[in-house]
């Protein structure tokens, strides 16, 4: 069974600074997928990022990127130019090929600081 | 708006009524997901369906849990006799199968709506 450990339950930032969230996981799987998802307050999740880990290119959009060590199974999220908006639940999270359900950690409650 | 929807989105019961939600996939996605998220929790899987077929219970679904696809679009996760630990948000979220045409681009995210806030008192 997969396994997907946040060990930052609560990060905060100053607005306009970088934040980097930890992700690690565990499996036996070769190709999986792993994702970031946000989920604001009393606002449904959606995603940020995904990475496909055949993959060796680390995945990017505009402000946001990851940082993927396949052999060390970690996955982490950088927030580059952090605004009030990026304040949610950030949830890393892992799929099999397939479409299969997904694992997700606990999450980190990051606070974005005007 | 063709984004997921859930019905209702807040359910105040007292232990031991029956409770029923809904959910309304993105029409063109054939996979269903429901996950339990307590507070401070992380999403948790309880059930998924491919068209009207539910393909995986996990060990979270007790016998008071039961969920439907009847025709292939909208679910209904039905809890009996409740209880104050199914107190919880109820998450719903659809996907295409891997293969198919998806006119997001993006077929292996899973969409989510926003959910049903269950309250067992």
């Amino acid at each position: 069974a997969q396994t997907v450990t946040q060990s930052q339950p609560e990060m905060s930032v100053q607005e306009a600074e970088t934040v980097t969230l930890s992700c690690t996981y565990d499996t036996s799987e070769n190709n999986y997928y792993l994702f970031w998802y946000k989920q604001p307050p009393s606002r449904q999740m959606i995603l940020v990022i995904r990475q496909e880990a055949y993959k060796q290119q680390n995945a990017t959009e505009n402000r946001f990127s990851v940082n993927f060590q396949k052999a060390a199974k970690s996955f982490s999220l950088k927030i580059s130019d952090s605004q009030l908006g990026d304040t949610a639940m950030y949830f890393c999270a892992f799929m099999a090929l397939g479409n299969t359900p997904l694992v997700f950690g606990k999450g980190t409650r990051l606070s974005v600081i005007a | 708006d063709t984004g997921v929807s859930q019905d209702p989105r807040h359910k105040i019961t007292k232990r031991g009524q029956n409770v029923t939600f809904r959910c309304d996939p993105i029409s063109e996605h054939n996979r269903l997901y429901w996950y339990r998220q307590t507070l401070g929790q992380g999403p948790e899987f309880l059930t998924y369906f491919q068209n009207e077929a539910q393909l995986e219970k996990s060990r979270l679904l007790s016998d008071r849990f039961s969920a439907e696809r009847p025709k292939g679009s909208f679910s209904t996760l039905e809890i009996q006799r409740t209880e104050q630990g199914d107190s919880a948000m109820y998450l719903c979220a659809s996907s295409s199968t891997p293969g198919l045409a998806d006119p997001s681009g993006s077929y292996n995210e899973q969409f989510f709506g926003p959910g049903t806030r269950l309250t067992v008192l």
